[in-house]
Formats: structure tokens, C-alpha cells, sequence
């Protein structure tokens, strides 16, 4: 079993809607952190978070220890958002254990 | 530079021979990483560096893999008797002392 449970897989939405992303894991971290990855394969660092909540523009990380439970919110999504979504572990150590992704597709 | 960067961009290669990929991470990070993405896959962990410290090479897929990092700045991973199913984007990361990593662009590898 992956420590890190994406969903959905796959995404698609009209522009203007607000998009969640979930990401599920099954082991003690350290910290939880959000990517971005563009068609053109470039990672971008969206947020790293180890509890409670980030804003960074229309983007919302939210995380529950707890229930070992993170989200990813999108609000007034944009076709410019169309991108894979990672969500990734530091498990024990500064290494990254990642999730298989959630491709999101926003149409105007 | 402002960011992490990696060369070569591109790599074609034949079978068996070695290639040799480069990262330059950000001025003043601790830590280095190594991933790779095989088509249509997820990220997956290759090697670490952080300070002075000992690499971890768990993720280092067969020992025909090996990286260094001289000076505690660049690296340089080195992939010997390439195959095919080498072939994959080779991202290197950067980071201080394990808080938010930087990655670069990647290299694309394509082993013939």
C-alpha cells in the first residue's frame, strides 16, 4: 500500500469553480507539502505545511494530523492552474515520498 | 543564478554507454536531492545529500547509479551501462537544512 493516497486522479472543472484536492497518508510526518507540476515539467514548491492552515493567493493548503488527512483548495480556478498537483511526505527524513498526482483541467 | 539549474537539458544515449547529469543548487543550501519521473509516472526518491553528512542512497535504483557532490555545491549523478528503462526526467532539488525544496528543470534522458 502507497503511504500517500491521492483523489481523485483526475480533475476537470470550468473556469470560476472551486476545486479541492485531497491526499491521504498512513505514516508519522514530519511535514506535508504541495507541488505544482506544469505540462512543461517544471516543479514548483506550492506550500509545505506540518499543521493547521496556508493561504498564498487563491490557493489553501489545510492539514489534519490527526486524521492524517491534507487539502488542497483552489478557489475562482483558471485554465492557468491546469497542472498536476503532488502531494508529497517528509517521513522520518528530509526526503520526499510522493503521491501519484492529480491531473487537473480547467476549461474556460 | 537565482534558481537550481541542470545540465545538460537532454540527453540521448545509447545503451551501455554512461552519462554523466549535473546540478547546480541554490548559493547556501544544505541539502540536494535526486529524483526521477519515468513517463507517465509519479516522482520517485534517488539520493540525498545534506551537509557534510553522509549521502542516503536508498532510493538508488541499482548500483549501476552513483552521485557526488563536490564542495558541498554541485552534483553529479552518474548513470553507468545505461538501459532503456533508464530513460525518465532527472530532477535535482535544493534546500536549506530540509525546509522547502527548489527543484530544477529537469534533465530528460532517452536511452536507445
Amino acid at each position: 500500500k502507497n503511504e500517500v493516497e491521492q483523489s481523485p486522479q483526475n480533475l476537470t472543472a470550468q473556469e470560476g469553480e472551486f476545486i479541492t484536492i485531497n491526499c491521504s497518508y498512513s505514516v508519522g510526518i514530519s511535514a506535508l507539502h504541495w507541488l505544482q507540476q506544469h505540462p512543461g515539467g517544471g516543479i514548483v514548491s506550492l506550500f509545505m505545511l506540518s499543521s493547521g492552515k496556508k493561504k498564498h493567493g487563491r490557493l489553501i493548503a489545510t492539514i489534519n494530523i490527526q486524521e492524517k488527512h491534507s487539502s488542497l483548495h483552489i478557489t475562482a480556478s483558471h485554465p492557468r492552474d491546469s497542472a498536476v498537483y503532488i502531494c508529497a511526505l517528509n517521513y522520518n527524513t528530509d526526503k520526499l515520498i510522493f503521491g501519484t498526482g492529480t491531473r487537473l483541467q480547467v476549461f474556460p | 543564478g537565482a534558481g537550481v539549474s541542470q545540465s545538460p537539458s537532454n540527453k540521448v544515449t545509447e545503451k551501455g554507454k554512461d552519462v554523466e547529469l549535473r546540478c547546480d543548487p541554490i548559493s547556501g543550501h544544505t541539502a540536494l536531492y535526486w529524483y526521477r519521473q519515468s513517463l507517465g509516472q509519479g516522482l520517485e526518491f534517488l539520493i540525498y545529500f545534506q551537509g557534510n553528512s553522509a549521502p542516503d542512497k536508498s532510493g538508488l535504483p541499482s548500483d549501476r547509479f552513483s552521485a557526488e557532490r563536490t564542495g558541498g555545491s554541485v552534483s553529479t549523478l552518474t548513470i553507468q551501462r545505461t538501459q532503456q528503462e533508464d530513460s525518465a526526467v532527472y530532477l535535482c532539488a535544493s534546500a536549506y537544512r530540509g525546509l522547502e525544496q527548489f527543484f530544477g528543470p529537469g534533465t530528460r534522458l532517452t536511452v536507445l
